[in-house]
């Protein structure tokens, strides 16, 4: 399995906090991505990074911000936490060729009361 | 802008019997892969099969294959000799072969939950 790990797995937090999630790596990829899955939805991505400090805006942005200082490291953050932001929250990996697979990490239920 | 639809929410297939997945997908893209992912309640996002669009020869992985059209933009999954521990949502998954700055950016389907009954 490759090195990805997410933290918290689960958290329930209340409208109006922020709320950091964290996907670390130790694959030393270039890529990494943050999903979020919602039912009839399947996953549909929020941020990407392509390297450290470069980032963009996925399908799904508004509301969320993110940040990666290490290659390792991909934060993403809720600067105010909304019902609607309630999901099962992935991180996913991959290499710098157009023929590498995406790997994903464990995933991280949040619920926003 | 790609899309990807999995018309079928819910399937259940006896053990040991074969259970077909769709998936249809639309781009404009000449060149691209199309995945399956499983996910068991586990919620882990597991890799099943891989197709290359320029590839005419249907990926095969064990008891799992693909019937890819291009033409028809469709993109089934067969899991034969169905066994209890295939029961899970699966993805179906698109990604333009094309690099750029979003990398392996994959387009999601909205998932097949399949139920194998013993």
């Amino acid at each position: 399995d490759a090195g990805i790990t997410q933290s918290p797995r689960h958290k329930v937090t209340e409208t109006g906090t922020p709320v950091t999630l964290r996907c670390h790596q130790t694959e030393n990829h270039r890529y990494m991505y943050w999903y979020r899955q919602d039912p009839g939805h399947g996953l549909r991505l929020i941020h990407y990074s392509y390297g450290v400090k470069d980032t963009d805006k996925g399908e799904v942005s508004d509301g969320y911000s993110v940040s990666r200082s290490k290659t390792e490291d991909f934060l993403l953050t809720l600067e105010s936490a909304t019902s609607s932001q309630t999901s099962v929250y992935f991180c996913a990996i991959s290499g710098r060729a157009a023929t590498d697979t995406q790997y994903f990490g464990p995933g991280t239920r949040l619920t926003v009361l | 802008a790609q899309t990807v639809t999995q018309s079928q929410p819910e399937m259940s297939v006896q053990e040991a019997e074969t259970v077909t997945l769709s998936c249809t997908y639309d781009t404009s893209e000449s060149n691209y892969y199309l995945f399956w992912y499983k996910q068991p309640p586990s919620r882990q996002m597991i890799l099943v099969i891989r197709q290359e669009a320029y590839k005419q020869q249907n990926a095969t992985e064990n008891r799992f294959s693909v019937n890819f059209q291009k033409a028809a933009k469709s993109f089934s999954l067969k899991i034969s000799d169905s066994q209890l521990g295939d029961t899970a949502m699966y993805f179906c998954a698109f990604k333009p072969t094309i690099l750029n700055n979003a990398g392996n950016m994959l387009t999601f389907g909205g998932g097949t939950r399949l139920m194998v009954k013993p």
